[in-house]
């Protein structure tokens, strides 16, 4: 009964393959969210989609692309992986609406490490 | 401009002490949301503690607690009786209200806490 469940929890690819990270959540949350946790464990967003509508898109490169099927899910597809995309990628959710934000905890998956050879 | 500013990279305290890291944030919205996470070795993060920019009153949960000093724009995480499982890296968040957009939350760069035995 994982709240926030993300697979794989690690990843271990050659520079110029293509990966996805998939991320479900139950908590009946209508925002989702990615962030990148480089080396130094600084955590920044880059993306956010409320009910399957992006709405921060943070100078991520194009080469990401998240995707939301439904509200529960949020996958992160990379494409022509590069040596600085390895880091732990943490999905996140939260109550968050369109008309109150700023308001609501989120509540991560456990990480998944992604390490580019 | 940095928006959350955690000063104190590292931290040490004696078992069954209180601690108190240290959290200043920059915001000219009226309405946001502080957050203080744990992120322990095994990578997970963790949600301690939510303070509102209109709360009157200094959350507390446990053994945590927030010391908001609004005027100071100041959010600092006082851990009281410390214990061998609280050595944890700490990050602190801030996430602006509808006047800024909302949903974006910002971390500062976490604290790492070492509790001595």
């Amino acid at each position: 009964d994982t709240a926030v469940s993300q697979t794989p929890k690690y990843l271990v690819t050659q520079m110029g393959n293509d990966k996805s990270i998939k991320c479900e959540q139950n908590l009946g949350h209508d925002t989702m969210y990615w962030y990148k946790q480089d080396s130094k464990k600084f955590l920044k967003i880059m993306f956010s989609y409320n009910n399957k509508e992006l709405i921060i898109n943070e100078t991520v490169p194009n080469r990401f692309s998240p995707k939301s099927p439904d509200k529960a899910h949020l996958n992160l597809h990379i494409n022509s992986l590069e040596l600085g995309d390895s880091a732990v990628y943490f999905c996140a959710s939260s109550h968050e609406k369109r008309h109150t934000p700023g308001t609501d905890t989120q509540y991560f998956g456990p990480g998944t490490r992604l390490t580019v050879l | 401009a940095q928006k959350i500013t955690q000063t104190q990279p590292g931290m040490f305290v004696q078992e069954k002490e209180a601690v108190t890291l240290d959290c200043t944030y920059d915001t000219s919205d009226p309405s946001y949301g502080l957050f203080w996470y744990k992120q322990p070795s095994s990578g997970e993060m963790i949600f301690l503690i939510y303070q509102g920019s209109y709360d009157q009153q200094n959350a507390t949960e446990g053994r945590y607690s927030l010391n908001f000093q609004k005027a100071r724009k100041s959010a600092n995480l006082v851990i009281s009786a410390s214990q061998l499982g609280d050595s944890a890296m700490y990050f602190c968040a801030m996430r602006e209200g509808f006047h800024s957009g909302g949903f974006k939350t910002i971390f500062g760069a976490g604290t790492r806490l070492f509790v001595k035995a």
